[in-house]
């Protein structure tokens, strides 16, 4: 199986400022690479598919990056509806970004 | 509009089974793979299982291959997942979700198992 291994665990930052979460694949994984957003008590929703396909409906300010086992994904400019807790996947996912607001 | 809806959770006893339903509407199920996911008390999301739209191909992640049957209903837009053996580590919010094969597009809003004695 595939190990997703995601960094940092959390963080903290002020509205505006650039976020950058890192997801490492255990194997080759081309571009086959998601990013979700889990709020409390919610669903995840899709934000970026294929490594960096912004879903539709998404804020531009999302976006993400990478092929093979190194991903990145970013928030331009942070905002204080964007707290919630992020995810890679591909199958299985990796183990969670908790984003908070400083 | 997409809608899943997941039924079918439950209290159940460790060693017992429960069978889980999603109810699709809003899109052509028949077209699409669906999934579930679980998500434990406090965890982060685990993907459990997944099946092409016909059904052709089926997969399980490692920690309930042998003990969990995903399968489909394309006639009634329902998607089934049967837990037999269950474990107090299997109780968890499952969640349905439709997409392609490993993008999870859509999901509804779960179902709580709890399996403890």
């Amino acid at each position: 199986d595939i190990q997703m291994t995601q960094s940092p665990s959390s963080l903290s930052a002020s509205v505006g400022d650039r976020v950058t979460i890192t997801c490492q694949a255990s194997q080759d994984i081309s571009n086959y690479l998601n990013w979700y957003q889990q709020k409390p008590g919610k669903a995840p929703k899709l934000l970026i598919y294929d490594a960096s396909n912004l879903e539709t409906g998404v804020p531009s300010r999302f976006s993400g990056s990478g092929s093979g086992t190194d991903f990145t994904f970013t928030i331009s400019s942070l905002q204080p509806e964007d707290i919630a807790t992020y995810y890679c996947q591909q199958f299985s996912f990796g183990g969670g970004t908790k984003v908070e607001i400083k | 509009e997409v809608q899943l809806v997941e039924s079918g959770g439950g209290l159940v006893k460790p060693g017992g089974s429960l069978r889980l339903s999603c109810a699709a509407s809003g899109f052509t199920f028949s077209s699409y793979s669906m999934n579930w996911v679980r998500q434990a008390p406090g965890k982060g999301l685990e993907w459990v299982s997944s099946i092409s739209s016909s059904s052709s191909y089926i997969y399980y992640a490692d920690s309930v291959k042998g003990r969990f049957t995903i399968s489909r209903d394309n006639a009634k837009n329902s998607l089934y997942l049967q837990m037999n053996s269950l474990r107090a580590e299997d109780t968890a919010v499952y969640y349905c979700a439709s997409g392609s094969t490993g993008t999870f597009r859509n999901w509804g809003q779960g179902t709580l198992v709890t399996v403890s004695s």
